[in-house]
């Protein structure tokens, strides 16, 4: 157990819809880190918060973007979904950033039909 | 951006054979570099990781890895393959001297082990 959790383990939802995943970071670290991983693109970047401030940018959709409460849990919306956006997407918390090592959450699989 | 290669997206071995994944990767300055484990519907699990000073590097579940500016690479190895290790490989990058700490990913290496 990494001690990042993420809510829900699976969802499964029809195109053009709009999705909330929910991560929460282990006690104390204050990065919270955004991959997306599917077949075609294998795993990539989306998104970095860094103490309720976003931090750096990768290869995030418009459609898509994020934030970070005040009390360090994170969520990611997801809308106007297209049956591409099917992935499984994780969370990863850090101390700050750099050379710290990011520990993953479980994922959420979504499944847009 | 930084690029990882991971040679061979699948390897078999016997248990008890020695285990070799190859990772190499692209920036002129050496990165931060990771390999994380993936078990079937799990999330990532870090093995080891190289940031500074020694070369070869000691993770968990006996498996290690040496950085090699030479080749810009740094290879995971295991002496013994055991059942338990069959899951997916990936080695990431991030950025030295950066505080922000993205990860680039390689495609992965699937291990599987024969008893």
């Amino acid at each position: 157990d990494s001690g990042v959790t993420q809510t829900p383990k699976h969802l499964i939802t029809a195109t053009g819809q709009r999705v909330t995943l929910r991560c929460s970071p282990r006690s104390g670290d204050l990065s919270v880190y955004w991959y997306q991983q599917s077949l075609d693109q294998g795993l990539q970047f989306l998104i970095q918060y860094y103490n309720g401030e976003e931090r750096a940018k990768g290869n995030i959709l418009e459609r898509f973007s994020a934030q970070q409460f005040p009390d360090l849990h994170s969520e990611l919306n997801l809308s106007s979904l297209e049956l591409g956006d099917s992935a499984l997407y994780f969370c990863a918390s850090s101390v700050g950033g750099g050379r710290d090592t990011q520990y993953f959450g479980p994922g959420t699989r979504l499944t847009v039909l | 951006a930084q690029s990882v290669t991971q040679l061979g997206s699948h390897v078999s071995v016997s248990e008890g054979a020695l285990v070799l994944l190859r990772c190499n990767y692209s920036s002129s300055v050496p990165p931060y570099l990771f390999w994380y484990v993936q078990y079937p519907n799990q999330g990532l699990q870090l093995l080891l990781k190289y940031t500074s000073a020694a070369t070869l590097v000691k993770g968990i579940n006996g498996f290690e890895a040496e950085f090699k500016k030479s080749e810009t690479s740094f290879h995971l190895t295991k002496p013994s393959a055991h059942m338990s290790d069959a899951a997916e490989y990936f080695c990431a990058v991030s950025d030295r001297g950066s505080t922000l700490g993205r990860l680039y990913f390689g495609r992965g290496t699937q291990l599987t082990v024969w008893p």
